[in-house]
């Protein structure tokens, strides 16, 4: 049982290049999010899906995508990477509604020049 | 002004002391409260969670909820130096996609 996993671990963009960070949780959870965390700072979400089929917005969605491939897996994709999008990426799996746990993934430190 | 506000650190404990964790939040529809410790470099793990007000104890932690003054709070007892670390609060709204808002983090130090 790994819990939710990241892939990669790290990542070095020039400004301008596209990538795809992926999330797979094999906990069967509803709710999955996507969030960023800047030094000294807490995290915020990027976007979410609160089931298959279904995403939304979170706090910071500009600049980027989601794609929720099937119950297992959600995707996050930069366009066109930009430094402001310097950060590390967690992605998070919960059963869904407000009193579950959410459970992180290792995140990916990205770095973009 | 910020959802989520969490006292501003670091906050620095002797080896055995009570280590006192705050937090407040602005949406009075908030269903559910979190606490989470994060590792340098790691990812958050929850600690503690507690959806009715008054105090949940487990172990050395003491998480309490006051709704009406709209604050949670993290006790550390007899702290120990593994507990050194960021502690993140979590809120989290009433609908089932169970959207969190977090805090930026108190960093917690606890010396020998």
């Amino acid at each position: 049982n790994a819990g939710v996993t990241q892939t990669p671990k790290f990542q070095v963009l020039k400004t301008g290049q596209s990538m795809t960070l992926q999330c797979a949780q094999d906990m069967n959870h509803n709710s999955m999010y996507w969030y960023r965390q800047d030094p000294g700072m807490g995290l915020r979400l990027i976007y979410y899906s609160a089931s298959e089929g279904t995403t939304d917005k979170g706090e910071v969605p500009n600049g980027y995508n989601v794609s929720r491939l099937n119950k297992r897996e959600f995707s996050l994709r930069l366009e066109s990477a930009a430094p402001s999008q310097t950060s590390v990426y967690f992605c998070a799996s919960s059963e869904g509604g407000a009193g579950h746990t959410q459970y992180f993934g290792p995140g990916t430190r990205l770095t973009v020049l | 002004q910020k959802e989520v506000e969490q006292n501003s650190g670091p906050l620095s404990v002797p080896e055995g002391a009570i280590a006192s964790l705050n937090c407040t939040y602005s949406d009075r529809g908030s269903q559910s409260f979190f606490w989470y410790r994060q590792y340098s470099g790691k990812s958050p793990e929850l600690i503690m969670s507690i959806y009715s007000n008054g105090d949940k104890e487990d172990g050395r932690f003491t998480a309490q909820l006051n709704k009406a003054s709209q604050y949670v709070s993290l006790l550390i007892r007899d702290s120990q130096p593994s507990d050194s670390a960021t502690y993140l609060c979590a809120v989290r709204e009433g609908t089932n996609a169970g959207k969190s808002t977090f805090g930026d983090g108190t960093t917690l130090t606890v010396k020998p």
